[in-house]
């Protein structure tokens, strides 16, 4: 069962910082994706990786992948209020495109 | 291009009864998935069409089922409602590997 762990599941941070988000899976895939939840909102999507090194960027946010890791990484840099957000990234599997997503990051970006 | 659409919106029952929840995909796209959010299940996937074919489903009992016509919009049935099916319900449709797109979702809460 393919498994997908995000970290940190709660993140506060000041406007201007940048921070990490990290999500580990377990099992071989070159399909990772990246979606913002507003509140009472559905998904928006926001990068698909689909290959070893992929690196992708919009405005403040920056996705890799690592599929030899098994590790993708959502990097903030000099956040704003308006990135506040959940945060999930999903991997498909070998075969099919069913998403396993992780729990979350709920991102709070403060003054 | 119109995005995908589900209907309702919110829609609430009673436990035992049954109900039906459709999204139309965005034009071209043949492949639709249907997703459970709950707050302590996260994001589970239910359902994967592609031309009118299921092509995977997720680990839920079989009150839960799914068709797709041969305009690639989609229903889903849950049938005998309990307490635990109350969530957001999303439908998400693509083209094979590139980004699944997201609709609104319908809220669903059992009384």
């Amino acid at each position: 069962e393919l498994k997908v762990e995000q970290n940190p599941l709660f993140l506060s941070m000041q406007e201007g910082k940048n921070y990490t988000i990290y999500c580990n899976y377990s099992t071989t895939s070159d399909r990772l994706y990246w979606y913002r939840q507003d509140p009472g909102k559905s998904l928006e999507s926001l990068f698909v990786l689909l290959s070893n090194g992929a690196v992708k960027q919009e405005g403040r946010l920056m996705a890799s992948l690592d599929t030899k890791a098994r590790l993708s990484t959502l990097h903030i840099t000099a956040a704003v209020h308006d990135l506040s957000a959940t945060y999930f990234c999903a991997v498909g599997p070998a075969s099919g495109y069913a998403l396993n997503f992780g729990k979350g990051t709920s991102l709070l970006v403060t003054p | 291009k119109a995005g995908v659409t589900q209907t309702p919106r919110y829609l609430i029952k009673t436990r035992g009864q049954q109900v039906t929840l459709s999204c139309s995909p965005i034009s071209g796209h043949r492949s639709v998935s249907w997703y459970q959010q709950t707050p302590g299940q996260g994001l589970q996937f239910l359902f994967e069409y592609f031309s009118e074919t299921q092509r995977n489903k997720g680990n839920f009992p079989g009150r839960f089922s799914g068709r797709q016509f041969s305009n690639s919009r989609s229903e889903m049935n849950v049938s005998t409602l309990e307490l635990g099916d109350s969530a957001l319900y999303l439908c998400a449709s693509y083209l094979q590997q590139e980004t699944q797109y997201f609709g609104p979702g319908t809220r669903l809460l059992v009384l």
